[in-house]
């Protein structure tokens, strides 16, 4: 079974500073994988995804993920943080399931808390 | 476009009652996804639609379903809810499936007594 894991409940980090958020998964075939954030009181925001080809993928304000398969890893970085960039960031995997389908499994959530 | 719309937005209900929760995804999307969200377990996937027919479900009991209309409007329902129920339900659609990155709602809020 698939599976997400982000190691860090928060993510502290001081403004102008790069960030770094951490997601690592577990599947058994090829994966997609996503990267949403969710500001308060608000939904969650698609920022990007890793679908195939070029392993550095750029999103939404600035973000940009790498994939590495060898460390089953999908982080989520940005050279320069912002106050506003404070938010719930969720990485999530789906895999070709029997039948076809595509279960989808997201992460339990990392708070990024950047300070002034 | 109209972005995914929830309603009702809140909810309170007390044990052993049921509700149902709609959906209205974006203009042209064919994919809904139904999602609980709790403190504790994080973003829980509860099932998915397209074109009308479930395409996948999570783990949950039987207690929870859903369904998809013909203008790709869905509805969830839970009955005899449990206090363990309460949540924020969120709603979110896509064009497809697999690939497909999902728009999101911003959530009905259900309380329960």
């Amino acid at each position: 079974a698939q599976s997400v894991a982000q190691p860090e409940d928060q993510v502290n980090v001081a403004e102008g500073n790069p960030l770094t958020v951490k997601c690592t998964y577990s599947v058994s075939g090829n994966p997609y994988l996503f990267w949403y954030v969710q500001y308060p009181n608000r939904g969650l925001q698609f920022l990007l995804k890793y679908i195939t080809g070029d392993n550095l993928v750029k999103g939404s304000y600035g973000f940009e993920a790498e994939f590495n398969k060898s460390q089953t890893s999908f982080h989520l970085k940005k050279p320069s943080a912002l106050v506003s960039d404070s938010a719930l960031y969720f990485c999530a995997v789906r895999e070709l399931a029997s039948g076809g389908s595509y279960i989808p499994t997201f992460g339990r959530g990392t708070s990024l808390i950047v300070h002034p | 476009k109209a972005g995914v719309t929830q309603t009702p937005r809140y909810l309170i209900k007390t044990r052993g009652q049921q509700v149902t929760l709609s959906c209205s995804p974006i203009s042209g999307h064919r994919s809904v996804s139904w999602y609980q969200q709790t403190p504790g377990q994080g973003l829980q996937f509860l099932f998915e639609y397209f074109s009308e027919t479930q395409r996948n479900k999570g783990n949950f009991p039987g207690r929870f379903s859903g369904r998809q209309f013909s203008n790709s409007r869905s509805e969830m329902n839970v009955s005899t809810l449990e206090l363990g129920d309460s949540a924020l339900y969120l709603c979110a659609s896509s064009y497809g499936t697999g690939s497909n990155e999902q728009f999101f709602g911003p959530g009905t809020r259900l309380t329960v007594l």
